[in-house]
């Protein structure tokens, strides 16, 4: 088996302030995965990397950046923080032709 | 693009009646994986059931579906709920990397 660590688990921005997201997975998995949930709104996709320096934009991708460096890890950087935004931030995994594994998630709040 | 229409937000039922929660799609991909996963309270979404073969039901812990692409329905049953049933569950589909989760229906089941 394996993990997908997130950190921070709780992270408290300002408005206005760039934050990032840290994710690291040891399945050894092609594609990472970057979800938003929301109360009522489901898991929404901000950004996908199917292998290491790929990214592709999600849904949701507006007012967010990515980076996958290495195949182990994937960040993702809020770029200017929202005034009452709260969210859960889970990143994910997955091999092909198989399911999404996911981390026990970051949850925002913007003061 | 592919999307996943649940249109149950809330379902309630009392302990020991029949569970059905709905879950069609749209997708391009003419093999689709389709997901049901389950979200208790404070953890991340885990995987309950999949499928990509047509008509064949799938089963796990109780819970039972079966992808029908005549109706593009991969609705999720079960014959008797329990308390512990309680939690949030979301329909997913994948054609190829990117994975597109429904908007969830959160069961309540009460004695």
């Amino acid at each position: 088996g394996g993990i997908i660590t997130q950190t921070p688990k709780f992270l408290i921005g300002q408005e206005g302030q760039k934050l990032t997201l840290k994710c690291q997975q040891n399945f050894n998995h092609d594609t990472m995965y970057w979800y938003r949930q929301d109360s009522g709104k489901g898991l929404r996709l901000i950004y996908y990397s199917i292998t290491e320096n790929d990214l592709q934009k999600g849904d949701l991708s507006e007012g967010y950046d990515a980076s996958r460096e290495k195949k182990s890890s994937f960040s993702l950087t809020v770029t200017s923080a929202q005034k009452n935004e709260m969210a859960v931030f889970l990143c994910a995994s997955r091999d092909r032709g198989t399911e999404v594994f996911f981390g026990k998630g970051t949850r925002l709040t913007v003061v | 693009g592919d999307s996943v229409t649940q249109t149950e937000g809330l379902v309630t039922l009392t302990e020991g009646l029949p569970v059905m929660l709905n879950c069609t799609y749209q997708t391009i991909y003419s093999n689709p994986f389709l997901f049901w996963y389950v979200q208790h309270l404070n953890e991340s979404p885990r995987l309950l059931l999949k499928s990509f073969t047509d008509n064949k039901r799938t089963e796990h812990q109780g819970f039972h579906a079966t992808l029908h692409k005549s109706s593009s329905s991969f609705h999720l049953q079960k014959s008797s709920a329990q308390l512990s049933d309680s939690a949030l569950y979301y329909c997913a589909l994948t054609g190829g990397y990117k994975v597109v989760f429904g908007s969830g229906t959160r069961l309540l089941v009460s004695p």
